[in-house]
């Protein structure tokens, strides 16, 4: 079974400053997707950033962006330009593709609270 | 788009009783819908996987008779949490993916809390 392991229960940052989560993941498959999901107090829970594991190129989404590591099975995500707006609950998550498993099911890590300091 | 709600948002019980909670994609239909219970502090942990006229799929250890899971249609899947405990007491997440079963997006309902005294 696959395993997703956040080792940083809580992070800090000043505001605009930069920061980075880590996330490292456990798996037998070549294919995959990993994501990062922002939980705010709200507890609503948002996609940040998706990766294909096929794809080589580090995915983006305007400040954030993820260093993906296939062979070190690390998959962090760096925020730039921090904002008070980005303090949540940060998540990490892998999922098999569905021609493989069957299911969309994903797997989260234990999730890193990120505090914004203004 | 793709939005996905979830009544009630909070809800207080009597240990003994049933709660059901709901789950809608608003603005798309959704052939798959998914039940996540996550405890204070933790992260989420799947429950079961419900697609639209069939049976749940549940995770292991998830009891089938205490967390009945009916997906009556393309835009409703509802959670029903029979004779309720305290440990049964959690926050509950539902997500939904619209299109045909594969690598969609799953798009996340609010939560519900629930608490059981």
């Amino acid at each position: 079974a696959q395993t997703v392991t956040q080792s940083q229960p809580e992070m800090s940052v000043q505001e605009a400053e930069t920061v980075t989560l880590s996330c490292t993941y456990d798996t037998s498959e070549s294919d995959y997707y990993l994501f990062w999901y922002k939980q705010p107090p709200s507890r609503q829970m948002i996609l940040v950033i998706r990766q294909e594991a096929y794809k080589q190129q580090n995915a983006t989404e305007n400040r954030f962006s993820v260093n993906f590591q296939k062979a070190a099975k690390s998959f962090s995500l760096k925020i730039s330009d921090s904002q008070l707006g980005d303090a949540a609950m940060y998540f990490c998550a892998y999922r098999s593709p569905y021609r493989l498993s069957g299911s969309e099911k994903l797997v989260f890590g234990k999730g890193t609270k990120l505090t914004v300091n203004p | 788009g793709a939005v996905v709600s979830q009544h009630p948002s909070r809800v207080i019980c009597k240990s003994g009783t049933s709660v059901k909670i709901e789950c809608r994609s608003l603005d798309f239909q959704a052939t798959t819908m998914f039940w996540y219970r996550q405890f204070p502090k933790q992260s989420l942990m799947l429950m079961a996987t419900s697609n639209e006229g069939s049976k749940a799929t549940y995770e292991q250890g998830v009891e089938k008779d205490k967390f009945l899971i009916n997906h009556a249609s393309l835009t409703l899947s509802t959670l029903t949490v029979t004779s309720a405990h305290p440990e049964d007491s959690s926050f509950y997440i539902c997500s939904a993916s619209v299109g045909l079963a594969g690598d969609n997006e799953q798009f996340f309902g609010p939560g519900t809390r629930l608490t059981v005294l």
